[in-house]
């Protein structure tokens, strides 16, 4: 059973132009959500950060938006740039529940100079 | 301060053979994470081991694999008589005692690859 979906398995986008990736996940318990960012023949390195008492966090060009009633958390990074080209992979946390976390199946992003 | 260290980062074994691969946690960090990423998939989740004890490893298969974090030394997984289907990247991640699980730092992974 996949707790977490990233339904789109790549994207897009122009340099400058904003990059939205989409994450959904279907355990009403999970309180904590993450973004990590992965290159080729490397580990995942954490992006950004969400608690689920917050709707929005932002930090520099990456802002993650979280929709509880949804179950819904999208990243959105502006201007794209060419170095942000990589695999993003949302992660989501249950704080009282499993010591591990979940990961969705990745999204690959490909901003275009 | 490095970071969390894997070796080897590829390993080759045929079938039936043993596969061993270690995790060097970061400097201060007592917990150890396990995790499996199979072509086109997500990390998953294999098991959670403080230094001489396991503790969460619901995601480990019941057969073959076992794992260990001894008190000194690095943590290792153990994949005994492996298979085809064990043909994946392997991540380890480690977390400071005082955080909650979600602050994990990965390592760069190790590719095994069963012929």
């Amino acid at each position: 059973d996949q707790q977490v979906k990233q339904n789109s398995p790549s994207l897009s986008v122009q340099e400058g132009r904003i990059s939205i990736l989409n994450c959904d996940y279907t355990n009403s318990m999970f309180d904590y959500f993450l973004w990590y960012k992965k290159y080729p023949a490397e580990g995942p390195t954490f992006l950004i950060s969400i608690s689920s008492i917050k709707d929005k966090n932002e930090d520099g060009r990456f802002t993650v938006f979280l929709n509880k009633s949804a179950k819904h958390l999208s990243l959105h990074i502006v201007p794209s740039q060419p170095g942000d080209s990589a695999v993003y992979f949302c992660a989501v946390y249950d704080q009282t529940g499993a010591n591990n976390l979940f990961f969705g199946t990745g999204t690959r992003l490909t901003v275009i100079p | 301060n490095a970071g969390v260290m894997q070796n080897p980062r590829h390993l080759v074994r045929r079938r039936g053979q043993e596969a061993r691969l270690r995790c060097s946690p970061m400097k201060g960090h007592s917990h150890v994470y396990w995790y499996r990423q199979l072509p086109e998939e997500g990390l998953k989740f294999m098991v959670y081991l403080q230094k001489e004890n396991i503790i969460d490893e619901s995601g480990m298969p019941k057969e073959r694999f076992s794992a260990e974090f001894p008190k000194e030394g690095p943590s290792i997984l153990r994949i005994q008589q492996v298979v085809r289907g064990d043909s994946a990247a392997y991540f380890c991640a480690s977390s400071p005692q005082s955080s909650g699980a979600y602050e994990q730092y990965f390592g760069p992974g190790t590719r095994l690859t069963v012929t």
